[in-house]
């Protein structure tokens, strides 16, 4: 069984400070990882995703993560944050079903205020 | 391309009541899924389809169901609603591939059941 903890649900930081959301998983297999993002009243919207090769991804908007084996963890980060970005982010893990549906295991999500 | 599209936006249920959620996706992508989003929780997968015809049970199944005629809907079924059942519903589609699939998700479904 596979399953995600977000911790903290709520983050808020300045505008142009450091953006930091974590993210550990548990899985029994070797995981792909996703980060999704959600603005109000939307959709969810792929970040980035880590699914073999380099550790370090990066994604859209800025945002990158690292997958961290030892320590099971997929945090997010950008280094200067704007305005909008401000949403809900989501990390999620699913297993590698060779050709078969990909499903998605979903953290509670953390929402990211950033303060003028 | 409107990628996946989902009617209706929000709707109210008295309880008992049915309804269907309706999922479309003009991507031709094989892969169908539908999601609750509970108030301050993530996702959970209810019901999954790798191609027409072919459906099978997410993790929170009980309540609902699927069906799949085509390529391009994947219709959601309330047959019995209950307040449990109010949440945001999103359907998402994806591309058959060996290694990995992005799911791609439409804009959501709000659901009130009282």
């Amino acid at each position: 069984a596979q399953s995600v903890t977000q911790l903290g649900s709520h983050v808020s930081v300045s505008e142009g400070a450091l953006v930091l959301l974590r993210c550990n998983y548990s899985s029994s297999v070797p995981p792909y990882l996703f980060w999704y993002v959600q603005y109000p009243n939307q959709g969810l919207q792929l970040l980035l995703k880590y699914t073999t090769g380099a550790t370090l991804v990066k994604g859209i908007n800025g945002f990158e993560a690292e997958f961290k084996k030892s320590e099971t963890s997929f945090h997010l980060t950008k280094p200067s944050a704007h305005m909008s970005d401000a949403a809900e982010y989501f990390c999620a893990v699913s297993g590698r079903e060779l050709g078969g549906a990909q499903k998605l295991v979903f953290g509670q999500g953390t929402r990211l205020t950033i303060n003028p | 391309n409107a990628g996946v599209t989902q009617t209706p936006k929000f709707r109210i249920l008295k309880i008992g009541q049915s309804m269907t959620l309706q999922c479309t996706q003009d991507m031709n992508h094989n892969y169908m899924y539908w999601y609750r989003q509970d108030p301050g929780m993530g996702l959970k997968l209810i019901y999954y389809s790798v191609g027409a015809g072919i459906t099978d049970k997410g993790e929170v199944p009980n309540g609902y169901n699927v069906s799949r005629s085509t390529t391009e809907d994947f219709p959601l079924r309330l047959e019995l609603a209950a307040p449990s059942q109010t949440s945001v519903y999103f359907c998402a589609s994806s591309y058959r591939t060996v290694w990995y699939n992005e799911q791609f998700f439409g804009p959501g479904t709000r659901l009130t059941v009282l």
